[in-house]
């Protein structure tokens, strides 16, 4: 059974930094590009980042650029991000998700998700 | 940037009912559209990739159809597990666009 566990989140500071980590089972991990979803309290859904299988690419959403980086561990099964000069509206649930082979962009596993607090 | 327009925001539905649910990206988009549903507090879950697939486990009664700018998802029958919110998404690029979710509610 495919399964991805998110942690990390929590209340941090406005300017503040956080890492979310997202651990993988039940499939090669090796072999998938993995992406970054949040959603914001009460909001939809947006696609904050993602890594190819190798770590050789990595896209961030607009918003995001210069603050976010993310990066993956294939020995471990573990992707992260980490989260720099953390704003208010960076405030969401954080979900770890799957791209599946062929299908770059779309999700087909998802994580439960953590939530990340921007507040002082 | 591809935006992706859902409509409407909220549709009131009773059981049985049949439901249309559209979604519009502001370029052709051939058919690299994805439904998914989300229900309170809990994970999306991918219902239709490619406009028309069918992801496994996923029951009958909902179907996909469009192409280029123009798609709909529809409910032949609603359950009473189907009240959730609904996103379609753009993808086959490196950053998939939402639209702004559809939220179907028990009349």
């Amino acid at each position: 059974e495919v399964q991805l566990v998110e942690s990390g989140g929590g209340l941090v500071q406005p300017g503040g930094s956080l890492r979310l980590s997202c651990g993988a089972s039940g499939f090669t991990f090796s072999s998938y590009w993995m992406s970054w979803v949040r959603q914001a309290p009460g909001e939809g859904l947006e696609w904050v980042a993602n890594i190819k299988q190798d770590g050789s690419e990595k896209y961030f959403v607009d918003s995001v650029k210069g603050r976010f980086t993310i990066s993956r561990d294939n020995a471990k099964n573990s992707v992260s991000l980490q989260m720099n000069s953390l704003r208010v509206e960076d405030t969401a649930v954080y979900y770890c998700a799957r791209e599946p082979t062929g299908q770059r962009g779309l999700f087909d596993k998802w994580g439960q998700g953590t939530l990340v607090t921007v507040s002082s | 940037d591809i935006q992706m327009t859902q409509s409407p925001s909220t549709l009131s539905a009773s059981v049985g009912d049949r439901v249309t649910i559209t979604c519009r990206a502001s370029q052709s988009i051939s058919r690299w559209l994805a439904w998914y549903q989300q229900k309170p507090g809990k994970v999306p879950n991918l219902l239709i990739y490619e406009a028309s697939s069918l992801e496994s486990g996923v029951p009958s009664r909902f179907s996909g159809s469009g192409s280029g700018t123009e798609f709909t998802l529809t409910i032949s029958s609603l359950q009473s597990d189907d009240f959730a919110t609904y996103y379609c998404q753009h993808y086959n690029s490196h950053a998939g666009t939402f639209g702004q979710g559809t939220k179907l509610e028990i009349k």
